[in-house]
């Protein structure tokens, strides 16, 4: 079936560490984009990408990082340098300029 | 610069009865798109429906209708004949169709369906 997946479903984090979640779509959408949710909260920006090696910062991409080598992948890194990393990331894709973004079962990070 | 408007952070609505979810946009473009989104306690974002700024007609999907009030700069989500399975938090978005690359999310409505 055609979706986006992402990896893993609960990451836990040692402060100073860098981690990497994984957003990959089968959809082959062009556009992908990192959303961040904190409790109670709506979804705020982080990054997103148009085409392949191209992507542009969001509202919050501080303590962020991404890249987009295939059309199929755009990996988030949560760095060492975002002071409050824990919350829940979802990552979605888009087809057309007028349709829906889908979005992948999210993943829930911790700091510990 | 976009913005969406949620003023109810809660709702309760009987099971069986219609309920509707306010959302407000402001917007200097003349070209958007407004979406409403489902998110159950599993934390997936499910789309609902979409409404082009210029649809003439109010959108439905299933027991979904959007309240398009264009001047007003509304678009309501009315849910029919609520299930309890309803019970979840509900998002408006928007986003411009020709230049905007993001969608703009408002803070959430928390609908919660009693038996």
């Amino acid at each position: 079936d055609g979706g986006i997946t992402q990896s893993p479903k609960y990451l836990f984090r040692k402060e100073g560490q860098n981690v990497t979640l994984s957003c990959e779509q089968n959809l082959n959408h062009d556009a992908m984009y990192w959303y961040r949710q904190d409790p109670g909260q709506g979804l705020r920006l982080i990054y997103y990408s148009q085409i392949v090696n191209d992507f542009q910062k969001g509202d919050i991409a501080e303590g962020y990082s991404v890249s987009r080598e295939k059309k199929e992948s755009f990996p988030l890194t949560v760095t060492s340098a975002q002071k409050n990393p824990t919350a829940f990331y979802l990552c979605a894709s888009r087809d057309r300029v007028d349709t829906e973004a889908f979005f992948g079962q999210g993943t829930r990070l911790t700091v510990v | 610069a976009q913005k969406i408007t949620q003023t109810q952070p809660g709702m309760f609505v009987q099971e069986k009865e219609a309920v509707t979810l306010d959302c407000t946009y402001d917007t200097s473009d003349q070209s958007y798109g407004l979406f409403w989104y489902k998110q159950p306690s599993s934390g997936e974002m499910i789309f609902l429906i979409y409404q082009g700024s210029y649809d003439e007609q109010n959108a439905t999907e299933g027991r979904y209708s959007l309240n398009f009030q264009k001047a007003r700069k509304s678009a309501n989500l009315v849910i029919s004949a609520s299930q309890l399975g309803d019970s979840a938090m509900y998002f408006c978005a928007m986003r411009d169709v020709f230049y905007g690359q993001n969608f703009v999310f408002g803070p959430g409505t928390r609908l919660s369906v009693l038996p």
